[in-house]
């Protein structure tokens, strides 16, 4: 089983800032990643697929790179509506990135 | 547009089986490409995808879970249900019902999903 370790954990930022998350699988998934959004007491939302496809609706401050075992989602300039913890995906899930306010 | 909404026991006990159901509109089963999948989030913790289930009946479970799981269809219903024996306490969580995103090889995207529904185990 794929294992995806997301870093960092929590990342403090104020809002217009620029937001870095990362996402290592522990072995290649070529480009099949993706990237979700969960605000509190909601489901997750699909944000980048095939790691850099937005979903439909997503934002353009939203971007995916990377391939084989390292992927980056980058919020270019953070919105108040974007502090969420967002999770990687292959199969099996990342354990998380908290964006929070600084 | 597409919505789905899980249905389900608020409380299970130890060892008992749990059935959960997703009763869905928007989109239909016998499509080809189309599927729909389970996952879980205990509370305050990660995702944790369970199973899906494809239009043709091809089913995908958890490696870890899998001898627990059975996902079935009803097309006719709109519904699809997920069966998970000798539950235990740690499997108390938001159990979560989605629409596999189409128009990719990936089976595992998920581009819609329902609200959710917490299960608790416990005796």
């Amino acid at each position: 089983e794929i294992v995806l370790t997301q870093s960092p954990a929590t990342l403090s930022l104020s809002p217009g800032d620029r937001a870095t998350l990362s996402c290592r699988a522990s072995q290649s998934v070529s480009s099949y990643l993706a990237w979700y959004q969960q605000k509190p007491g909601q489901a997750p939302r699909l944000l980048i697929y095939d790691t850099s496809n937005r979903a439909t609706g997503v934002p353009a401050r939203f971007s995916g790179s990377g391939s084989g075992t390292d992927f980056t989602l980058t919020i270019s300039s953070l919105e108040p509506e974007d502090f969420a913890v967002y999770y990687c995906q292959q199969r099996t899930f990342g354990q998380g990135t908290k964006v929070e306010i600084k | 547009q597409i919505t789905l909404k899980e249905s389900g026991p608020a409380l299970v006990k130890p060892t008992q089986t749990l059935t959960l159901t997703c009763t869905f509109s928007g989109f239909s089963l016998s499509t080809r490409g189309v599927g729909v999948g389970w996952i879980r989030q205990p509370p305050g913790k990660a995702l944790e995808w369970l199973a899906l289930i494809y239009w043709d009946d091809d089913t995908r479970y958890s490696p870890s879970l899998k001898t627990r799981l059975t996902i079935t269809k009803d097309t006719s219903k709109n519904q699809v249900v997920l069966t998970m024996t000798n539950m235990d306490p740690v499997d108390t969580a938001t159990y979560y019902c989605a629409h596999r995103l189409s128009d990719t090889p990936m089976d595992y995207y998920f581009d819609y999903w329902g609200q959710g529904t917490l299960l608790t185990v416990s005796s």
